[in-house]
């Protein structure tokens, strides 16, 4: 079945600092990838998204590339503020069910002034 | 526009209780996914409901079970809780099933203790 794999966390950092969270998945079928945030107390936010291979989805400085040969979507930001600080999940939808995200286990970013 | 909305915000239930958790997708969302989120790990799917008939269901047992209502709203009950049913519970909607280019749009959560 489908699975994602995430960088086990915490990760703190110091402001303007540059970001890397990790993501490899197993799926079957032809899956698009997903980066979610979640703020304390609040639900899911979709940060970025790829449909397809070699595909690039970016949002408010966030960048992650679809590699299929690596089975890989990492997360990444050159200059990381306070309020980045929150919960970051990777996730994948495939079409044998679009209605069915899979998630990894998330990691805390905490970022320090 | 008004988001997902879930109700209620907090719950409190005992062991062996049952327990209701409602929600309304965004407007014209015909699509409700159920997910269960345990504290420090991913959400997990639990069913996906679209047209009033369910197209998916995760790895839960019986004591769960879902509909949907004419109205495209959704109430996710749980019988005979368990202590490990505590969680928060999201509700994620779309306007149609079967295309992954439909981005899934995810309520605030239901959080459930159970004592």
């Amino acid at each position: 079945g489908d699975s994602v794999t995430q960088m086990e966390g915490p990760v703190t950092l110091s402001e303007e600092a540059f970001l890397t969270i990790n993501c490899t998945y197993t799926a079957t079928g032809y899956p698009s990838l997903f980066w979610y945030v979640q703020y304390p107390g609040e639900g899911l936010q979709l940060l970025l998204k790829a449909t397809k291979a070699d595909d690039k989805g970016s949002n408010k400085g966030f960048e992650a590339t679809y590699r299929k040969e690596t089975t890989s979507f990492h997360l990444e930001k050159g200059s990381v503020q306070v309020s980045d600080s929150a919960v970051y999940f990777c996730a994948l939808r495939d079409n044998t069910n679009a209605g069915k995200s899979t998630f990894g286990d998330g990691t805390t970013l905490t970022v320090k002034p | 526009d008004a988001g997902v909305t879930q109700s209620p915000t907090h719950l409190i239930k005992t062991r062996g209780q049952q327990v209701t958790l409602r929600c309304s997708p965004i407007s014209g969302h015909k699509s409700v996914s159920w997910y269960q989120q345990v504290l420090g790990q991913g959400p997990q799917f639990i069913f996906q409901y679209y047209e009033k008939e369910e197209r998916g269901r995760g790895n839960f047992p019986d004591r769960f079970s879902a509909r949907q209502f004419p109205n495209y709203s959704s109430e996710l009950n749980v019988n005979a809780l368990l202590l490990g049913d505590s969680a928060l519970y999201l509700c994620a909607s779309s306007l149609v099933s079967g295309r992954l280019d439909n981005e899934q749009f995810f309520g605030p959560g239901t959080r459930l203790t159970v004592l």
